[in-house]
């Protein structure tokens, strides 16, 4: 199994494009979460999905949208970057069936300049 | 929301000493408390976990204690070794989403 992944690794993207970040997993779990992770702010939650078809706003949603396109895929899209979504993007899957361990990807290295 | 707070934010030792990183959370309703260790370059990896019903784990050099009443928990590094060098993450788990609330972060680094 590869886990989870994301692509891609880095992005350098100009103020006002738009980029969209992918994320899979073949756990065939349930739940999926994208989170950004700035120094010193540890890991802040952006939008998670509970479920294929539903998905909700974390702590700081703001700039972006997500797609859970099925069981397996969770996107997430910044419609016009500013450079204070500089930062480093995980996403993250879970089986609450088993445990409430979070699984996380690589991580995607997004600048905006 | 939850609020949790991590401390501290870096933390030096030499080899062989213990480490130990505290954090504290203010929702009494919380019942599930990992440990995330986040090694340069790559994604947190769970490395212990406790829930409500404990008060203590432990794994081979690793243990996390719980203090339920005072709302704070530990984690506990005995023994470091170079490769315990990393950032290390505590979470609580808060909600019906199984969401996770992340303290701010602990940078270890063991020195030789």
């Amino acid at each position: 199994n590869a886990g989870v992944t994301q692509t891609p690794k880095f992005q350098v993207l100009k103020t006002g494009q738009s980029m969209t970040l992918q994320c899979a997993q073949d756990m065939n779990h349930n739940s999926m979460y994208w989170y950004r992770q700035d120094p010193g702010m540890g890991l802040r939650l952006i939008y998670y999905s509970a479920s294929e078809g539903t998905t909700d706003k974390g702590e700081v949603p703001n700039g972006y949208n997500v797609s859970r396109l099925n069981k397996r895929e969770f996107s997430l899209r910044l419609e016009s970057a500013a450079p204070s979504q500089t930062s480093v993007y995980f996403c993250a899957s879970i089986s609450k069936e088993l445990t409430y361990e979070q699984y996380f990807g690589p991580g995607t290295r997004l600048t905006v300049t | 929301g939850e609020n949790v707070e991590q401390h501290p934010s870096t933390l030096s030792v030499q080899e062989g000493d213990s480490a130990v990183i505290k954090c504290t959370y203010s929702d009494s309703a919380s019942n599930y408390f990992p440990w995330y260790k986040q090694e340069l370059g790559k994604g947190p990896q769970l490395i212990i976990d406790i829930r409500s019903n404990v008060g203590e784990k432990k794994d081979q050099r690793i243990a996390v204690t719980l203090n339920k009443t005072a709302k704070h928990f530990s984690l506990h590094i005995t023994e470091t070794q170079p490769e315990d060098s990393a950032v290390y993450f505590c979470a609580v788990l808060t909600g019906t989403a199984s969401k996770l609330t992340f303290g701010t972060g602990t940078r270890l680094q063991v020195t030789l």
